[in-house]
């Protein structure tokens, strides 16, 4: 099976800041990799896919990087409305996910 | 408009078999390439998922988890059932159902998720 790293596996940020979050897989999965945002009581919302789509509706600060093992999420402008927790997913055989990466605020 | 919505019980005892039923709407499962997968997160803990069926009643299970899961299809009434056995305390989690998009290139994610329905495994 195909495990997820990421990291940090936290960090705290200012409204404004760039904040990028890294995902590494064990293997090469090609650009077979999407990107959630997930916050306290609510469903876990699609950002990324295929590793540098941005989903229909997500703002343009987001972005998504990266091919075979290493990966990248980047918000160009932190907003209040994104503090959350951010999951990377592997889409290049069983979908396993990351350990997340919080975003809190400084 | 595609929307999931999961449902079930609250409260299971250990060693209990849990059944989750996830009804949605906006697209067909005997669509080509559409699937609709499970996946939870226990409190303060990361997002795990759990199992996937697809249209063509292809089934995958998290090899941690295989032995005690089974997820099957009812395409015309447009429910996907996941029942895990032998619940125990550490299952407690919020199980949520999601589907599963496609492109031909076999790109495929999770989106949208149903709002997600917590279970508590306690005696």
């Amino acid at each position: 099976d195909i495990q997820m790293t990421q990291s940090p596996s936290s960090l705290s940020a200012s409204v404004g800041d760039r904040v990028t979050i890294t995902c590494r897989a064990s293997q090469r999965i090609s650009s077979y990799l999407n990107w959630y945002q997930h916050k306290p009581g609510k469903a876990p919302k699609l950002l990324i896919y295929a590793a540098s789509s941005l989903q229909s509706g997500v703002p343009s600060r987001f972005s998504g990087s990266g091919s075979g093992t290493d990966f990248t999420l980047t918000i160009t402008s932190l907003q209040p409305e994104d503090f959350a927790t951010y999951y990377c997913q592997q889409s290049y055989s069983n979908p396993f996910f990351g350990p997340g990466t919080k975003v809190d605020i400084k | 408009q595609i929307t999931l919505k999961e449902s079930g019980p609250t409260l299971v005892k250990p060693t209990q078999t849990l059944t989750l039923t996830c009804t949605f709407s906006g697209f067909s499962l005997s669509t080509s390439g559409v699937g609709v997968g499970w996946i939870r997160q226990p409190p303060g803990k990361a997002l795990e998922w759990l199992a996937l069926i697809y249209w063509d009643d292809d089934k995958r299970y998290s090899p941690s988890l295989k032995s005690r899961l089974t997820i099957t299809k009812d395409t015309a009434k447009n429910q996907v059932v996941l029942t895990m056995t032998n619940m125990d305390p550490v299952d407690t989690a919020t199980y949520f159902c999601a589907h599963r998009q496609h492109q031909t290139n076999n790109q495929n994610w999770f989106d949208p998720w149903g709002q997600g329905t917590l279970v508590t495994v306690s005696s």
